[in-house]
């Protein structure tokens, strides 16, 4: 079965260094999310993208983030300059389209700490 | 203000028994309905959408009431594997933003 693949499972940064955290979404996908989740709180939505461009942004997506596709296969969330509160459970998810039943898959995330 | 509100339990059941999850939502514009199930820091994985006509998969029953906004679960026959927390998505109205309850805390107790 296709699965979203994350890596790396688990990042060590220092404070105001940049980090990049990769995914591959499912192979015929063609939208792309990012989430996170801090630790004990809920899922929150940061970016979505399709067609090579962010198509929708939450709040928290702000300068420090941006979001790549390289190439034909990896989905890059790059953090600037982190911060403390930047620590939390990163997700990647892809789905098949953004029609009505667009289920979104997850991969297992990446867990950033910020020390 | 978008919000999805769930009780977040938890609710401890016995093996076998049915149990029952609500969860309201608050933007009438939303189109998509979704139960997640996600294990202790793990990944939320999609457990089914919720469909207005009402579906099933198995033990899993949700169904949705837009009059009212809210969205419901049912499980018959509980396992010690649908220990979990379940959590009830809507999308935002847009096509990509996703909006996520906290999240109910189902323990199964042999």
């Amino acid at each position: 079965e296709p699965e979203v693949t994350q890596t790396p499972s688990h990042q060590v940064t220092q404070m105001g260094q940049e980090v990049i955290l990769r995914c591959v979404p499912i192979s015929n996908h063609l939208y792309f999310y990012w989430y996170r989740q801090i630790l004990g709180q809920k899922v929150e939505f940061l970016v979505s993208f399709y067609n090579n461009e962010i198509s929708e942004k939450s709040e928290i997506f702000d300068d420090q983030f941006s979001v790549e596709r390289p190439d034909g296969s990896n989905f890059t969330l790059k953090i600037r300059s982190t911060k403390l509160e930047d620590s939390a459970m990163y997700f990647c998810a892809s789905s098949e389209d953004s029609g009505r039943t667009y289920e979104q898959y997850f991969g297992p995330g990446t867990r950033l700490t910020v020390t | 203000r978008k919000e999805v509100e769930q009780d977040p339990g938890p609710f401890n059941v016995p093996e076998g028994a049915t149990v029952a999850f609500n969860c309201t939502y608050s933007n009438s514009a939303s189109q998509s309905f979704f139960w997640y199930r996600q294990d202790c820091r793990k990944e939320p994985k999609l457990l089914m959408s919720v469909y207005s006509s009402g579906n099933e998969d198995g033990r899993f029953t949700a169904q949705l009431n837009r009059a009212s906004q809210y969205i419901s679960l049912l499980i018959r026959d509980s396992k010690l594997s649908d220990s979990a927390t379940y959590l009830c998505v809507v999308n935002g109205g847009s096509n990509y933003q996703l909006i996520w309850g906290a999240g109910t805390k189902l323990i199964i107790k042999p």
